[in-house]
């Protein structure tokens, strides 16, 4: 059965410090993507990233970074120097390959950046 | 302007109402999905498109139809709207390649209202 696990309900942490969120996920495929969103105040949703099952290297866009560990089955997100814009709720996401009908998102972690 | 919009950002409407949700999207992309959110939760698909005359079911297809009159529109209907579907709607796009690099982009969103 595939499931998302995304432990941390609610985060706070105060702005300019590192922040990770973690994402932990349940599979039997061999090949499957992995997802981040982010989904701010306003509503809207924002695609983060997209990650192939083959693919483990490690991801960085900015201040964002992206740790796949396929051994520990995570897709850890880390915000580094965060800013109050940063605050949202984010998503991780699992789809298997063939199966393009259904993805399975976590519960989402909200994170509060306080100025 | 907005690359994927949605009309109307806003709905309410009546159980048994038929009505329809637009999507246009101006990124040239073959896919194009619908989404809802139920509060508090990740997305779930409904229905996909991977071009004009491809139309598939997402996981909870049922109680939808779609309709993609062009490549750039892809529409969703509730023929007979219940008080479960009240939800956050967002339509998507795609731009999936042959190498397996997405990058998804997501509508505003249309919240509906079913009394």
């Amino acid at each position: 059965a595939q499931k998302v696990t995304q432990a941390q309900t609610e985060i706070s942490v105060v702005e300019k410090e590192d922040v990770t969120l973690d994402c932990v996920y349940e599979t039997r495929d061999t090949t499957y993507y992995l997802f981040w969103y982010k989904q701010p105040p306003s509503g809207e949703l924002v695609f983060l990233i997209r990650r192939n099952s083959f693919d483990e290297q490690n991801e960085i866009s900015g201040r964002y970074s992206w740790n796949f560990q396929k051994s520990t089955s995570s897709f850890n997100f880390t915000i580094t120097a965060s800013q109050v814009v940063d605050s949202a709720v984010y998503f991780c996401a699992l789809s298997e390959a063939g199966r393009d009908d259904k993805i399975i998102f976590g519960k989402g972690t909200r994170l509060h950046i306080l100025p | 302007d907005a690359d994927v919009t949605q009309t109307p950002r806003n709905r309410i409407t009546k159980t048994g109402k038929r009505i329809m949700l637009e999507c246009s999207q101006t990124k040239g992309h073959d896919r194009m999905y619908w989404y809802r959110q139920d509060p508090g939760l990740g997305l779930r698909l409904i229905y996909y498109s991977f071009d004009v005359k491809d139309i598939n079911k997402g996981e909870i297809s049922d109680g939808y139809s779609v309709s993609r009159q062009a490549q750039a529109k892809f529409s969703l209907s509730l023929e007979s709207a219940i008080p479960n579907q009240t939800a956050l709607y967002f339509c998507a796009t795609s731009d999936l390649t042959g190498v397996g690099q997405e990058t998804q982009y997501f509508g505003p969103g249309t919240r509906l209202l079913v009394l």
